[in-house]
């Protein structure tokens, strides 16, 4: 049972490119989020998921595409990376009905340079 | 969601208890009392949830007052694990949509 996986770990892109967070999870949660992370901020959410199929806007959501087709899936689109988008970025899950009790991934550090 | 209040920061000796506030003036009465950690570099970890009663697990202990605008997380014994920063939400129970995050109490723990 692995939880909840981010990859990649660590990422560098040049402004104007794009890319796909990955995040997993094997606990069957319906419910999937991204969060980003700022030096000296909190977590900020930019899109969630209440299951397949299912998408809707955080805080944060300009700049940034999801998509919910299974639901151990949730990736996270960057289509033309800027740099203000550096940030550590953070996927969390919970089941329905326990949204107090999240689950949060490692964390995907990404800099645009 | 209400509104919660938070010291930016706090500092406590290693052995001892470590008690961090929150202000939640704006309260309502559908709305629960949650408690995250997030140490650096991982991701967020929920700790406690409570309504009005106190509560305790493992991890901490949840005072809630009487008139529910204010709450203290306590670590009975904290080590130099538990600097982290604390944030305080409050929220309706099963409501399956964002949870927002503050800025949180950036606890040192002091050894």
């Amino acid at each position: 049972n692995a939880g909840v996986t981010q990859t990649p770990k660590f990422q560098v892109l040049k402004t104007g490119q794009s890319m796909t967070l990955q995040c997993a999870q094997d606990m069957n949660h319906e419910y999937m989020s991204w969060y980003r992370q700022d030096p000296g901020m909190g977590l900020r959410l930019i899109h969630y998921s209440v299951g397949a199929g299912i998408t809707d806007q955080g805080e944060v959501p300009n700049g940034y595409n999801v998509s919910r087709s299974t639901t151990e899936d949730f990736p996270l689109r960057l289509l033309s990376a800027a740099p203000s988008q550096t940030s550590v970025y953070f996927c969390a899950t919970n089941l329905m009905g326990r949204s107090y009790e999240q689950y949060f991934g490692p964390g995907t550090r990404l800099t645009v340079t | 969601d209400a509104k919660t209040t938070q010291p930016t920061s706090m500092d406590c000796a290693e052995g001892r208890a470590a008690n961090l506030p929150c202000n939640h003036s704006t309260i309502s009465g559908n709305e629960y009392v949650y408690w995250y950690r997030q140490i650096h570099s991982q991701g967020p970890q929920y700790i406690i949830h409570g309504l009005k009663n106190n509560e305790t697990n493992e991890m901490a202990s949840l005072i809630i007052t009487e008139d529910r605008k204010s709450s203290t997380l306590i670590l009975p014994h904290a080590t130099l694990r538990d600097t982290a920063v604390y944030y305080c939400i409050v929220r309706p129970l099963n409501r399956d949509d964002k949870i927002i995050f503050g800025k949180g109490t950036r606890l040192h723990i002091l050894p």
